[in-house]
């Protein structure tokens, strides 16, 4: 177990409201990222952070925000949910540069 | 970012060795190659890294191309436990790092 939690594990809301996931870890790790995964193009980055208050985008970010507060909180916001966004999201960590990956078991988001 | 390519899908029978390729024509020379795999209905998980050398641990072996531009991941024994799609991916230990995956290769167990 790397002591990495997400959550909630599934959600069903409706398109145009907003929607938190968590992304919780108790390594203390450095890097956190998010990824959505969808048939067909594997993991894609959304954003991640290299630090308490420290986040840079990634491939897919349109849509997302994402807040890092404290080393063991990585939240991802979607400020107005739409279809398009109805994926499994996976959070990992990282110890520093380069070390394993860990990742969480995933959150199963919904929108209609 | 250097990035790899790996066949989309690969088949193997239960019990023989599988070896699944990947390249990475424009590997940097501080590029570590790694291989992650991500089992139905759950998160990706490390199997190998390696930088020039062949490696070997408990799950698998790396095969590191002497120009360094392709590498291959071997099971040696394939279960059907091993059935999951295999990442390649490129890593270094320098700057913040995006930590980025392609589609990987869908290995299919056949008993």
């Amino acid at each position: 177990d790397a002591g990495i939690t997400q959550s909630p594990r599934h959600k069903v809301t409706e398109t145009g409201t907003p929607v938190t996931l968590r992304c919780h870890q108790t390594e203390n790790h450095r890097y956190m990222y998010w990824y959505r995964q969808d048939p067909g193009h594997g993991l894609r980055l959304i954003h991640y952070s290299y630090g308490v208050k420290d986040t840079d985008k990634g491939e897919v970010s349109d849509g997302y925000s994402v807040s890092r507060s404290k080393t063991e909180d990585f939240l991802l916001t979607l400020e107005s949910a739409t279809s398009s966004q109805t994926s499994v999201y996976f959070c990992a960590i990282v110890r520093q540069v380069g070390t394993e990956a860990f990742f969480g078991q995933g959150t199963r988001l919904t929108v209609v | 970012d250097a990035k790899t390519t790996q066949p989309n899908s690969m088949e193997s029978n239960e019990e023989e060795p599988v070896h699944l390729p990947c390249n990475h024509s424009t590997i940097s020379g501080t590029d570590y190659i790694h291989w992650y795999r991500q089992l139905p209905s759950q998160g990706p998980e490390y199997v190998i890294h390696g930088l020039t050398s062949n490696v070997n641990n408990r799950m698998a072996s790396l095969a590191i191309a002497e120009d360094r531009k392709s590498s291959t991941l071997i099971l040696h024994r394939a279960t059907l436990r091993d059935a999951a799609v295999y990442y390649c991916i490129l890593r270094n230990n320098f700057g913040n790092e995006k930590l980025t995956f392609g589609t990987g290769t869908r290995l299919t167990i056949i008993p």
